[in-house]
Parts: C-alpha cells; structure tokens; sequence
C-alpha cells in the first residue's frame, strides 16, 4: 500500500500569518493518464472531511484563494497564507492514484 | 452537485450484520465513483469499499474483503454497504462520498455511526 506521511503532526498557527504542511507519498502518484491523484482535506471536530484541493493544485469550488497545493512525484504541499481563526482543524492528504486510495495521519493545525 | 444522505447505522453485536444506505439526490449520481469511508474515534479516515459509476467494478480493503459488499443502484440513485461477521474494529462513522468527472467534483454526506459492541 502506499503510505504517505505528513509533517508536521501538530501545526500552532498565529492568525495572520502563512503556514505550510508537506505530504511525502512512499512511491510516485503520477497515474499513466498523467495526472497526479493528490488531494487535500479539511475536517472540523464532528463535521465530515472537506475537499479543499483536488489532483495536487486544483482549488474546489467555494475554498478561498489563501489555499494552494503544490508538487509533484512524491513530495507535495499545502500552504495556507494569511490564516483565519476558521482553518482550525485537522489537515489530511490522500491519494486515489493507487488501490487501496489512502490517507495521511493528519496536520492538526490550531491557533496559537 | 449531489446530496448524500446515509442511515442504517446502529449499535450491532460482533458477529452481526448491517446494511447501510446511502441516498443520493441530483443529476450527476450516475457519474459518480462511490465510495464508502470511515473513521473510527479518533483515527485518520480510512477506504472500506469503492465502486465504479456502473456499479460493476469494486474495490475493498484487505480488512473487510470477504465480509463487506458495496453496490450501486443508479435507478433508485442510492448506493449501499452490506456488513457482514462485524467485528469491534469495525466501530467507525461511515461517510458515503462521490467522485465525478475525473475526480473533479467531489461530495460528502454527513456520515452514519455504526458500534460494534457486546
């Protein structure tokens, strides 16, 4: 299976200023169609994960400009610039380029 | 869009069975990859089934293959998840989700609770 690993585990932001979470991904998401099955998800204590980024740098609909992915292969990136009290929660990456899809531990981001 | 709606989660002895549904509204449901996920207290989500758009071709993690059974009904625009032989580590809330249009679009419902427990 492929695992990924996200660092860090625990992230305490201050409100105003960027921050940055990498995901590693033990072999490379790029799928024989060229894309790259990377994703980015938020999830709120009690509520369902929402879909943030889709396929590495791709914003969903709805999620404000502050938010962008980056990477390629094996090394990717979210970064949040200019963080609001509402970005608290638990950020997880995943890959649906591989059987069985999988999902990363987790970035618990929190306000300082 | 879709909205997606389960139920069918419940407290459940090990060893027991449970069917969960999952109700689908709007026009893109037949597009949809479906998945089933969960997560349990406290975990990182984690796949349990997945299902082409034609319900044909599905998937399952090694942990409930032999035991779980996902199809997908485009008719009745719903999709669901047969439990069989449950087991403790089974206890999790399970999200019905939607993967359309080359994964482009991507949809959640608000999950549904199943225990495991004697």
């Amino acid at each position: 299976d492929v695992v990924l690993t996200q660092s860090p585990l625990s992230l305490p932001v201050t409100l105003g200023q960027s921050a940055s979470i990498s995901c590693r991904s033990s072999q490379s998401l790029l799928y024989s169609d060229g894309n790259t099955y990377l994703n980015w998800f938020h999830q709120r204590p009690g509520q369902s994960p929402r879909r943030l980024i889709y396929k590495v740098f791709n914003r969903d609909s709805g999620v404000p400009e502050r938010f962008s992915g980056s990477g390629s292969g094996t090394d990717f990136t979210l970064r949040i610039s200019r963080v609001e009290a509402e970005d608290v929660g638990v950020y997880y990456c995943i890959q649906h380029t591989y059987w069985p899809h999988t999902f990363g531990p987790g970035t618990k981001v929190e306000i300082k | 869009e879709v909205q997606l709606v389960e139920s069918g989660g419940r407290l459940v002895q090990p060893g027991g069975s449970l069917r969960l549904s999952c109700a689908a509204s709007g026009p893109i449901f037949r597009r949809c990859w479906m998945s089933w996920i969960r997560q349990a207290p406290g975990k990182r989500p984690e796949w349990a089934a997945h299902t082409n758009p034609d319900g044909r071709d599905k998937y399952y993690v090694d942990p409930v293959k032999g035991r779980f059974t996902i199809s997908k009904d485009n008719v009745e625009n719903s999709l669901y998840l047969q439990m069989n032989s449950l087991r403790v580590d089974d206890t999790a809330v399970y999200y019905c989700v939607c993967w359309a249009d080359q994964a482009s679009l991507n949809f959640w419902g608000q999950g549904t609770l199943v225990t495991v427990s004697s």
